[in-house]
């Protein structure tokens, strides 16, 4: 079954830098890839959707790169902000399914 | 505002009784879920209905039953039968129906607690 493997460890950054969070995956290959942001106790909003046959796709200070080679999706945030900090959640569909299988999400902290 | 609204967002229940949970979309969107969440996780897919009058079961169906009489309406019933319910509940619309979903719609979720 597909699995999808996001940094379960917070990643911290310093107001103003680039973050970079990863969402990996094994077996098939999607048709395309989500991104949500998750505020505690909210749910989900979605951020970005990248195709397979779209190499990045941006979003002002967002950024979204899709390898189907490498089984990999790179989300940036660019200039990062404290009010930037939430968990990150990536999102792949299933083929031939009406469903999305989602990773456990990635905790991300903007120090001023 | 068009939305996805959950009620209740906490909720408490004894053991051995049965909840249910609401959720309304005013969005006009065919396809609706039911996802829990639980710490360290990602979102697990309860059920889905694409069309009024039918839905069907995802990967954790066990324990739970919905109905769809209306296209704004996908209520979730948590049975006595579920044998961890102590989750946070998400529900979510989406405006396609055939292939893959797009983006989804969630709504703020319903925290429920087993004492």
């Amino acid at each position: 079954s597909q699995k999808i493997e996001q940094n379960s460890e917070a990643l911290n950054i310093q107001e103003g830098k680039t973050a970079t969070l990863t969402c990996n995956y094994t077996n098939y290959s999607p048709a395309y890839l989500q991104w949500y942001r998750q505020d505690p106790g909210r749910g989900p909003v979605f951020l970005l959707l990248i195709r397979e046959n779209e190499k990045e796709k941006r979003k002002e200070r967002l950024k979204v790169t899709f390898d189907t080679t490498l089984k990999q999706s790179l989300f940036h945030i660019t200039a990062s902000q404290p009010a930037d900090s939430a968990t990150y959640l990536c999102a792949l569909d299933r083929p031939g399914y009406n469903k999305l299988i989602f990773g456990a999400g990635t905790r991300l902290a903007v120090h001023p | 505002d068009g939305g996805i609204t959950q009620s209740p967002k906490y909720l408490f229940r004894k053991e051995g009784q049965n909840v249910t949970l609401s959720c309304e979309q005013n969005l006009n969107h065919d396809a609706m879920y039911w996802y829990r969440q639980d710490p360290g996780q990602g979102l697990r897919l309860i059920y889905y209905s694409q069309i009024v009058n039918d839905f069907q079961k995802g990967d954790i169906a066990e324990g739970y039953s919905v109905s769809r009489e209306k296209k704004e309406s996908f209520p979730l019933t948590v049975t006595s039968a579920q044998k961890n319910p102590t989750a946070f509940y998400l529900c979510a619309s989406s405006p396609q129906t055939g292939g893959a979903p797009g983006e989804l719609f969630f709504g703020e979720g319903s925290r429920l607690t087993v004492l």
